[in-house]
């Protein structure tokens, strides 16, 4: 399996602040990487795909960039809806398998 | 919008078999390039998918559940269901049904999630 390590696992920032989160694969991916939103007692929402393509509906202020084993996921200014956990993807090869986490929360 | 929704047993002894369907509205599982999966969170823990299920009936499943895992679908209830065999607490978990597509490959929409606990 393709191991996916984030970092931070968590992160404090402020409404406003630019944050980005890091994801690293195992091997190589492509641009085949996803990230998601968790609040508590919630599924997961997509917010990018395909490494840098916006999900149709998630605000403009998340941004997703990378490309083989290197992938960040930006949110450039925090609105406090923002503050939850995100995850990554790799949908390169089967299983898919996801980052271990990074939860942001308020500093 | 496709809303998908789990329900199935809370408790399930040790040894013994975890069931749950998932209920698809507002699209069929039987059409579109879609991949109907199960994915499970441990309490407080990261994402793992389980497998799934193409609209032909092809199914893929993770390695790591040693083939104790079943994924069917029902195409005249437009149900998804799991079957997870020999449980143990290891097991305990939320379990989410999800949607994946062909195009991005990301799991687009997701069910609420249920919680199932392996204890006797």
């Amino acid at each position: 399996d393709i191991q996916m390590t984030q970092s931070p696992s968590s992160v404090s920032a402020s409404v406003g602040d630019r944050v980005t989160i890091t994801c690293r694969a195992s091997q190589d991916v492509g641009s085949w990487l996803a990230w998601y939103q968790q609040k508590p007692g919630k599924a997961p929402k997509v917010l990018i795909y395909a490494a840098s393509s916006l999900q149709s509906g998630v605000s403009s202020r998340f941004s997703g960039s990378g490309s083989g084993t290197d992938f960040t996921l930006t949110i450039s200014s925090l609105q406090p809806e923002d503050f939850a956990s995100y995850y990554c993807q790799q949908a390169s090869s089967f299983p898919p398998t996801f980052g271990q986490g990074t939860k942001l929360d308020i500093k | 919008q496709v809303q998908l929704q789990e329900s199935g047993p809370g408790l399930v002894k040790p040894s013994e078999t975890l069931s749950l369907t998932c209920t698809v509205s507002g699209g069929s599982v039987s059409s579109g390039s879609y991949y109907w999966s199960w994915i499970r969170q441990p309490p407080g823990k990261g994402l793992e998918c389980i497998g799934y299920i193409y609209n032909t009936g092809s199914t893929n499943y993770n390695p790591s559940l040693k083939g104790r895992v079943t994924i069917s679908v029902d195409t005249s209830k437009n149900q998804l269901s799991l079957k997870l065999s020999s449980v143990t607490a290891a097991d305990t978990a939320v379990y989410f049904c999800a949607r994946r597509g062909s195009g991005g490959r990301s799991f687009d929409s997701w069910g609420q999630g249920t919680l199932v606990t392996v204890s006797s």
